[in-house]
């Protein structure tokens, strides 16, 4: 299996600007999760989809974040406008219910520069 | 509230042993994960514990104890390429609740 695919691995972009990333789950995964990572706040769970529905979005930090899973092989997770705090690693993660549920495999991240 | 903690920094010498702590003040946690990153990298799977006890693959060991709200991470025979951050996470209604992450520096 390729594991968790996510695009772009990097992005630079102006503030104010629209920013979508992209994430791939593993095949045969039915829950998939956003995270932010920062040096200040760690690893923050952005929110999770479970069956491609949304759970929890409690982590999404307002509402210029957006996140969809219209199907079982693909997530975006948009901001919209962006702004210089957004800077950050993006991880999308996904695991399987039907064993521990709590291995998540993660991708290899999209760093993110808003400036 | 939920959180995690475990020291910031850990320093060890090739072929030591180290153990990494972790407490949690929460409710509702199933069980307690360990995930290693190296710099640039993504977190990566290393156990998890749902009971009380210990749990050993290979080199690396992991123990709960759900009475005292602690875990923690042995790492035994410690080699260069374990330099990384080590996160313990609590588990939770499929989703995990993350620790800060602790960095470990292997020496010669």
């Amino acid at each position: 299996d390729a594991g968790v695919i996510q695009s772009p691995r990097h992005e630079v972009t102006e503030m104010g600007q629209e920013v979508t990333l992209r994430c791939k789950p593993i095949s045969g995964h039915n829950s998939l999760f956003w995270y932010r990572q920062t040096m200040m706040r760690g690893l923050e769970l952005l929110i999770y989809f479970n069956n491609n529905v949304p759970i929890d979005d409690s982590g999404m930090p307002e509402d210029r974040f957006s996140a969809k899973m219209p199907n079982a092989s693909f997530s975006t997770l948009k901001i919209q406008p962006s702004e210089p705090r957004d800077s950050a690693v993006y991880f999308c993660a996904s695991s399987f219910d039907g064993g521990n549920s709590y291995e998540q495999y993660f991708g290899p991240g999209t760093r993110l520069t808003v400036t | 509230g939920q959180s995690l903690e475990q020291p910031s920094e850990v320093t060890a010498v090739e072929g030591a042993i180290v153990q990494i702590n972790c407490t949690y003040q929460t409710s509702g946690f199933y069980g307690l994960s360990w995930y290693q990153q190296h710099d640039g990298g993504a977190p990566t799977f290393l156990s998890y514990n749902a009971l009380d006890g210990l749990e050993e693959t290979g080199r690396f060991s992991s123990f709960l104890s759900r009475s005292d709200s602690y875990g923690y991470l042995l790492l035994q025979e410690l080699q260069m390429k374990d330099s990384a951050s080590y996160f313990c996470a609590g588990a939770n209604n499929r989703k995990l609740i993350w620790g800060l992450g602790t960095s470990l520096a292997v020496n010669p």
